[in-house]
């Protein structure tokens, strides 16, 4: 079965600009979450959504945002970009509510501010 | 809310030798404990969980134990292969799908 997709794999934007990124869970799953990964820092958590609704949300700036469409798919936005924005975001999708279920990733789309 | 630590940050070992990663956490209500390999521009994939309920798993090579009093678990990696060269996460979860990573390991076996 397919994978998580997440697309475009590049971005290029300039400071001030908005952004929005897309997802495909695997087929059947319910769950996606949203991380940011920048060197140093490791992968940090954004939000979580399950079945349309916003479960959980990190500690990220209120720029961050981002939305799961019935058939599970999920958008992220950033607005106003700031060259600390730069950094692969990824996503991931799981089939329940519960980390038990496992947790697949997507290949990530590269945003670079500049 | 949870915080994970993970060391070391680099390792390098030669080729046959064992490999030895830890994380500690903090939230006693983490119960949920993956480890992801991430090669140079691809996606984090996992490669073993454990769960509170266990002390112990493993999957051929690779090994993962868990200590709750002490709230730290660790990754072994025996017989090191060159294709096991890659950044290693840690994660820690209470149950949901907000999981809490380590800062990476970025592992070299050299041949």
């Amino acid at each position: 079965k397919a994978g998580v997709t997440q697309t475009p794999r590049y971005l290029i934007k300039t400071r001030g600009q908005q952004v929005t990124l897309s997802c495909s869970p695997i087929s059947g799953h319910r769950s996606v979450s949203w991380y940011q990964q920048t060197p140093g820092q490791g992968l940090q958590f954004l939000f979580e959504y399950f079945s349309e609704t916003q479960r959980n949300k990190g500690n990220f700036p209120g720029r961050f945002s981002g939305r799961q469409f019935s058939n599970s798919r999920s958008e992220m936005n950033v607005s106003t970009l700031e060259l600390g924005d730069s950094a692969l975001y990824l996503c991931a999708s799981s089939l329940g509510r519960t980390a038990n279920y496992g947790y697949t990733f997507g290949s990530g789309t590269r945003l670079t501010v500049v | 809310g949870e915080n994970v630590e993970q060391h070391p940050s680099t390792l390098s070992v030669q080729e046959g030798d064992s490999a030895v990663i830890k994380c500690t956490y903090s939230d006693s209500a983490s119960n949920y404990f993956p480890w992801y390999k991430q090669e140079l521009g691809k996606r984090p994939q996992l490669i073993i969980d454990i769960r509170s309920n266990v002390g112990e798993k493993k999957d051929q090579r690779i090994a993962v134990t868990l200590n709750k009093t002490a709230k730290h678990f660790s990754l072994h990696i025996t017989e090191t292969q060159p294709e096991d060269s890659a950044v290693y996460f840690c994660a820690a979860s209470a149950g949901g799908n907000q999981f809490y990573f380590g800062t990476g390991t970025s592992l070299t076996v050299i041949p």
